[in-house]
């Protein structure tokens, strides 16, 4: 099956900082979507980016299907980006997602 | 339009017990998705239901098992209950690719 790996695992960043993160996945994906966990478990949808780039705020991603990676990039870092951020994918059928293992990341003020 | 919603938010168990989890997805979604959390093990996929088919299933012994109503509301239950099914339980629907999360199950097996 489809391996999904994230990078790094861990980051603390002063608030204000830039910072990028990393999901690497082993083969062709039918889409992919970065999620921010917030303390309390709730995944909150922050791309849905099978390929291209996008932005919304201080956040952007770029996917690069063909070389089977994806980039979240978080820019001026506040304290409440404070959560772990997670990569997932779906196989060729869709019907079954893969989650990364997670970025946790301590924004510190 | 409303979100995704899960009942119970946390549960309580014993060993041995079963439990039923239920699922409202966002209004006109037919894909529901389950998925269990632990620190140890991360986010894995349970199961995928469209139109009340399991479409895909993940590598979950058969104590887990789900279903979908003709409403698109899905509940999944776990037989047999052992302490390490203790997790959050999170559902998803679709309306395609994209998923959204409800705000999860808590349940702990003691």
């Amino acid at each position: 099956g489809i391996q999904v790996e994230q990078s790094p695992p861990d980051l603390i960043l002063q608030e204000g900082a830039n910072s990028t993160l990393r999901c690497n996945f082993s083969d062709s994906v039918n889409n992919l979507q970065w999620f921010h966990q917030n303390p309390w478990g709730q995944l909150i949808n922050l791309f849905y980016i099978p390929s291209g780039t996008k932005q919304n705020g201080r956040l952007s991603a770029t996917t690069v299907a063909t070389e089977r990676y994806s980039l979240l990039y978080i820019s001026s870092s506040q304290t409440t980006d404070s959560g772990v951020y997670f990569c997932a994918v779906a196989d060729t059928g869709g019907f079954k997602t893969i989650f990364g293992a997670g970025t946790r990341l301590f924004v510190k003020a | 339009k409303a979100g995704v919603t899960q009942t119970p938010r946390y549960l309580i168990k014993t060993r041995g017990q079963q439990v039923t989890l239920s699922c409202s997805p966002i209004s006109g979604h037919r894909s529901v998705s389950w998925y269990q959390q632990t620190p140890g093990q991360g986010l894995q996929f349970l199961f995928e239901y469209f139109s009340e088919t399991q479409r895909n299933k993940g590598n979950f012994p058969g104590r887990f098992s789900g279903r979908q109503f003709s409403n698109s509301r899905s509940e999944m239950n776990v037989s047999t209950l052992e302490l390490g099914d203790s997790a959050l339980y999170l559902c998803a629907s679709s309306p395609g690719y994209e998923q959204f999360f409800g705000p999860g199950t808590r349940l702990t097996v003691l």
